[in-house]
């Protein structure tokens, strides 16, 4: 079954560093998205992504952040200025369609990158 | 805004047994979905089951249901005959109709399947 997958596994960053964490959706899906996960904290929706451009971003997502699909296959994820806060378990997803269409398309979850900020 | 709490942080059942897992969400909308996802120690968030709020029949996948009850704002889960693969956590989500896949997540109940 095809897989979303990120690399890398784990992250280690000092602060004020940039950082880029990547994902490979599912081929045919066109909706990508970013959730993150403070240690012992709630999952939270960062971003959606579809057509290019930016759909839907929850207040966490500040200028910090960017998304970028710069090739037919990967979906980016980078920090700017990583502050220490930042320090989570980052979780890309993709669907093939809007979860409400008549369509049933599930969000597919990668493994996870654990981001750690120094 | 919306929120969901699930107000269980670890349960454990007895492999064969039946567990529920608790989930409560607070929202004024009344278009809207509910999942529960499960995420094993290889961290990958797997979609267990879903509901769409308009249903009033409750979502059954196997051995996995669901106990909607909307006028309360619940959202149970049950895991019939556990197995020790159902190991894992387990988080509640809901989204809102037209909201693009933006989930928002309870807290997690940390399960474990005992031989």
């Amino acid at each position: 079954e095809p897989e979303v997958t990120q690399t890398p596994s784990h992250q280690v960053t000092q602060m004020g560093q940039e950082v880029i964490l990547r994902c490979v959706p599912i081929s045919n899906h066109l909706y990508f998205y970013w959730y993150r996960q403070i240690l012992g904290q709630k999952v939270e929706f960062l971003v959606s992504f579809y057509n290019n451009e930016i759909s839907e971003k929850s207040e966490i997502f500040d200028d910090q952040f960017s998304v970028e699909r710069p090739d037919g296959s990967n979906f980016t994820l980078k920090i700017r200025s990583t502050k220490l806060e930042d320090s989570a378990m980052y979780f890309c997803a993709s669907s093939e369609a809007l979860i409400f269409s008549s369509y049933n398309s599930p969000l597919h979850f990668g493994n996870g990158t654990r981001l750690t900020v120094t | 805004a919306q929120t969901v709490t699930q107000s269980q942080p670890e349960m454990s059942v007895q492999e064969a047994e039946t567990v529920t897992l608790s989930c409560t969400y607070d929202t004024s909308e009344n278009n809207y979905y509910l999942f529960w996802y499960k995420q094993p120690p290889s961290r990958q968030m797997i979609l267990v089951i879903r509901q769409e709020a308009y249903k009033q029949q409750n979502a059954t996948e196997n051995r996995f249901s669901v106990n909607f009850q909307k006028a309360a704002k619940s959202f149970s889960l049950k895991i019939s005959d556990s197995q020790l693969g159902d190991t894992a956590m387990y988080f509640c989500a809901f989204m809102r109709n037209n909201a693009g896949n933006m989930l928002t997540f309870g807290g997690g109940t940390r399960l474990m399947v005992k031989p």
